[in-house]
């Protein structure tokens, strides 16, 4: 079956502008992740969803990071008046079940904010 | 709140030498450990989970080895081979359902 996808894959963008990334997690993962990782830095979670419930957003940096999740699919990053500490790869991944589950991950999206 | 170590940072080794790579955490409470790795630009990839009522798990030439009592996983690579050569991360997963990364394992094996 088929992973998580991610795109794009690349996005280099000017500082000021929005960009919106997508995830589309395992089919049947309730579990739904993203995190960023900076140039040779750890991972940095950011925000979590779980099936209908309220997301956790307490990794977002702030409030110009957004995230929705429409049920149990796509979920899409959306980043408003970019600045340049941005520019990251930012991973999503999907899990089932939610606590014990098997993470799986995306490619990644690498962002450049110019 | 949990924090995960990963010792050492950075290994290099000649090919064909077995090797260990340690995982270590502070809280037991944990409900699993999976252990990744990740190619340069690459998103991670799955290798081993281990639930915490397991001892080990192995794949291949991977075995991970779980004693939440003491806080330490190890993952161990036999015969090691220059496509070996990533960055390995632990993840803990706890009481939250925010896993814990640690910083990662840079490994190179050179032929």
């Amino acid at each position: 079956g088929a992973g998580v996808s991610q795109s794009p894959s690349n996005k280099v963008t000017e500082k000021g502008k929005d960009v919106e990334l997508r995830c589309d997690p395992i089919s049947g993962h309730t579990a739904l992740y993203w995190y960023r990782q900076r140039l040779g830095q750890g991972l940095e979670f950011l925000i979590y969803f779980q099936g209908n419930s309220a997301p956790d957003k307490s990794g977002l940096p702030s409030d110009r990071f957004s995230a929705e999740r429409t049920g149990e699919s796509v979920s899409t990053l959306t980043i408003q008046r970019t600045q340049q500490e941005d520019s990251a790869v930012y991973l999503c991944a999907s899990s089932f079940p939610p606590l014990a589950g098997e993470q799986y991950f995306g490619p990644g999206t690498r962002l450049t904010v110019t | 709140k949990q924090e995960v170590t990963q010792i050492p940072a950075a290994l290099s080794v000649p090919e064909g030498e077995n090797l260990v790579l340690n995982c270590s955490f502070t809280d037991s409470a944990i409900y699993n450990l999976q252990w990744f790795r990740q190619d340069p630009g690459k998103g991670l990839t799955s290798l081993l989970l281990i639930q915490s009522s397991q001892r080990e798990q192995t794949s291949g030439r991977l075995n991970a080895s779980l004693d939440k009592s003491s806080g330490r996983s190890t993952l161990y690579i036999a015969a090691s081979q220059p496509g070996d050569s990533a960055t390995y991360l632990c993840a803990v997963s706890g009481g939250s359902y925010i896993p814990t990364f640690g910083r990662g394992t840079s490994l190179i094996v050179h032929p």
